[in-house]
């Protein structure tokens, strides 16, 4: 089966601290991951894919494929990180398949 | 701006009535595509569509029925709502042959059924 697990809703952490939020997945293909972000108030917007290999507002994500994970790390947190973010799977079909989500909280 | 829009932007209604959320984009993509989110759950995928002629079922499509008058236009029915379809929805779209995996998403439509 196909599936993304965030195991944490309610990630908080005081500004400066690093920061990873999780992301597990289950994918018999070679899978295709991306971080999506809700800031408030905000649409959802693509943050950044496995594929590009960015870092997109200090954050980064590593793909890896032996513990079936793509974290998304950030080493100095930032209060306007505060978002919702979720992790999604790209199927060969086209679709996505999202995460539960995980609220950041940056706290200054 | 290329955009996606979705009407209305808050509806409250009542268990039985039939609802019609619209979404329009001006971004000329060809696939669209229907999810809601509930806390906790993350966004499910309620239907999708890859062209104006093709029209999919998604994760949770039951209670839910869409239709797709354009390539610009899809619009999501619940024929007899029920308390447990209250959501947030959202609308998206990607461009055929696009990057993988990137969507552009509405600004949401919050339903509540009573």
């Amino acid at each position: 089966a196909q599936r993304v697990t965030q195991p944490e809703k309610l990630l908080s952490v005081f500004k400066g601290a690093p920061v990873e939020l999780k992301c597990n997945y289950s994918y018999s293909g070679s899978p295709e991951l991306f971080w999506y972000v809700q800031y408030s108030r905000q649409r959802l917007q693509l943050l950044l894919r496995h594929i590009s290999r960015e870092s997109i507002k200090g954050f980064t994500a590593d793909l890896n494929k032996g513990e079936t994970s793509f974290h998304l790390k950030k080493p100095f947190a930032q209060e306007e990180d505060s978002a919702m973010y979720y992790c999604a799977l790209s199927n060969q079909g086209g679709k996505l398949i999202f995460g539960q989500g995980t609220e950041l909280s940056v706290k200054p | 701006d290329a955009d996606v829009t979705q009407t209305p932007r808050n509806r409250i209604t009542k268990t039985g009535k039939r609802i019609m959320l619209e979404c329009s984009q001006t971004k000329g993509h060809d696939r669209m595509y229907w999810y809601r989110q509930d806390p906790g759950l993350g966004l499910r995928l309620i239907y999708y569509s890859f062209d104006v002629k093709d029209i999919n079922k998604g994760e949770i499509s039951d209670g839910y029925s869409v239709s797709r008058q354009a390539q610009a236009k899809f619009s999501l029915s619940l024929e007899s709502a029920i308390p447990n379809q209250t959501a947030l929805y959202f609308c998206a779209t990607s461009p055929a042959g696009g990057l993988q995996g990137e969507q552009f998403f509405g600004p949401g439509t919050r339903l509540t059924v009573l």
